[in-house]
């Protein structure tokens, strides 16, 4: 069974950079056919995907949140993470990750971690 | 376009049917998935493809597309179906991946 658990600071300061990472457990990062999601919610909205990764470093991010995200990933951890550059107020959101079956499915999520940007 | 558009709420009246449904250009070219979500949970998948569902997921949840319209629909809705539904798919280029705006099921 495959899990994904996100980790990193609960709280982050305007404008700093947000960084989360997602690990994988029962299951290799290094499969194919899998892309490794962030979505985000936030508060009493709907759900936004920032980006994904595939294992071989290739990625793509949502238009509007391009030019401040980067994913990465670690094989040899299995994990991959989420960096945000010059957060707002606007990015307090519950951080997801997720495993995507290309074009099918997000078949695993984790279970989310709440960040909230505030001074 | 990369855009998927939900209503906002639906509701339904415990044991009846409902249908929930989600319109994109892309759903012309990928089949939309479909994702339950309760408050204060991750989303969990329900339907995914022509019609298939997850180990586990009742046989009263099922899925349609016919053109640019995906649908989801619960026969015989019971009290626990009330929660978040949100559509996803890849967008019409296949790089992104989009999700409706969420229909909040209400069951009475």
């Amino acid at each position: 069974q495959v899990q994904l658990q996100e980790s990193g600071p609960g709280l982050v300061k305007p404008s700093q950079t947000l960084s989360l990472t997602c690990t994988v457990s029962g299951g290799s990062i290094s499969s194919g056919g899998y892309y490794w999601n962030w979505i985000r919610q936030r508060p009493g909205k709907g759900l936004e995907w920032i980006g994904y990764i595939y294992f071989t470093g290739s990625t793509y991010y949502n238009p509007s949140l391009k030019s401040r995200v980067t994913i990465s990933v670690d094989r040899s951890k299995n994990q991959f993470s989420l960096k945000l550059s010059s957060v707002t107020a606007a990015d307090t959101a519950v951080y997801f990750c997720a495993r995507e079956n290309y074009g099918e499915n997000l078949d695993y999520w984790g279970l989310g971690t709440l960040v909230t940007v505030s001074s | 376009s990369s855009e998927l558009t939900q209503d906002p709420a639906v509701s339904v009246a415990l044991g009846q049917t409902v249908r929930i449904t989600c319109q994109g250009d892309s759903l012309r070219t990928y089949y939309a998935s479909w994702y339950q979500q309760k408050p204060g949970q991750a989303p969990i998948l329900v339907i995914y493809g022509k019609n298939n569902r997850p180990s586990g997921i009742p046989d009263r949840f099922s899925g349609s597309t016919s053109g640019n319209t995906a649908s989801l629909t619960i026969t015989g809705a019971q009290a626990e179906d009330e929660a978040d539904y949100y559509c996803n798919s890849r967008d019409s280029s296949g790089d992104h991946l989009v999700f409706g705006g969420g229909t909040k099921l209400t069951v009475l």
